[in-house]
């Protein structure tokens, strides 16, 4: 089974820090993505990468940014922590073209 | 931009109910995916359409794709109470990449023991 796994589950922090949300997946996947999901907004895509190095932004791109040095991990960068950025953040990958997503288990970030 | 309309938003009902859920579109899918999310957690892929027409059965779950690949259905029997969660589908446009995935916002279900 593929698994996809987010550094952090539950983080809270103050306006103007620097954020830094890990996902890592374990099925040499070319295609990983970042969404956030708000009650009422569904679920919108930040960013995503189809191989290392690579990035695209996705529909929501503002106030942040991704890494991608390994295959394997899809790092999303807060670079100052605003509190209209508190969400449930959502990593996903994805095999080639089989448009199949596979999540993490979220990290719900929290901003004071 | 493609929208996908979820409906109903919201739905309670008692165990051993029936019930049907929407996914509604004014465009075109070349797929479409619907995935169950449990409190807390990620989405959980549960079935992929693609031909017009196609029905899943999953258990006591049955997912049809509309004839015009424009809409869908997931209809569940004898609801349970492990039912419960959050509804999503999701339609893949006929561009390549998840980039192309249009998520609805949902069906929150609760299946009342």
């Amino acid at each position: 089974d593929v698994k996809v796994t987010q550094s952090s589950r539950y983080l809270v922090k103050r306006t103007g820090e620097k954020v830094f949300l890990e996902c890592v997946q374990d099925m040499d996947h070319e295609n990983m993505f970042w969404y956030r999901q708000d009650p009422g907004l569904g679920l919108r895509l930040i960013y995503f990468s189809y191989d290392v190095k690579m990035k695209e932004k996705g529909d929501i791109p503002e106030g942040y940014s991704v890494s991608r040095e390994k295959k394997e991990r899809f790092s999303l960068i807060l670079e100052s922590a605003s509190t209209n950025q508190t969400s449930m953040y959502l990593c996903a990958s994805m095999l080639g073209g089989t448009r199949l997503l596979f999540f993490g288990e979220g990290s719900r970030l929290t901003v004071l | 931009t493609q929208l996908l309309e979820q409906s109903p938003q919201f739905l309670s009902i008692q165990e051993g109910e029936n019930l049907t859920v929407y996914c509604n579109s004014s465009s075109v899918f070349s797929s479409l995916q619907w995935y169950r999310q449990e409190p807390g957690e990620g989405p959980v892929l549960l079935v992929t359409v693609v031909t017009g027409g196609e029905v899943k059965k999953l258990k006591r779950l049955t997912f049809q794709f509309g004839d015009a690949r424009k809409d869908s259905s997931l209809h569940i029997t004898a609801a349970q109470p492990g039912d419960t969660g959050l509804y999503l589908c999701a339609g893949a446009g006929s561009g390549g990449g998840a980039d192309g995935l249009t998520f609805g916002k949902g069906t929150h279900l609760i299946i009342q023991p």
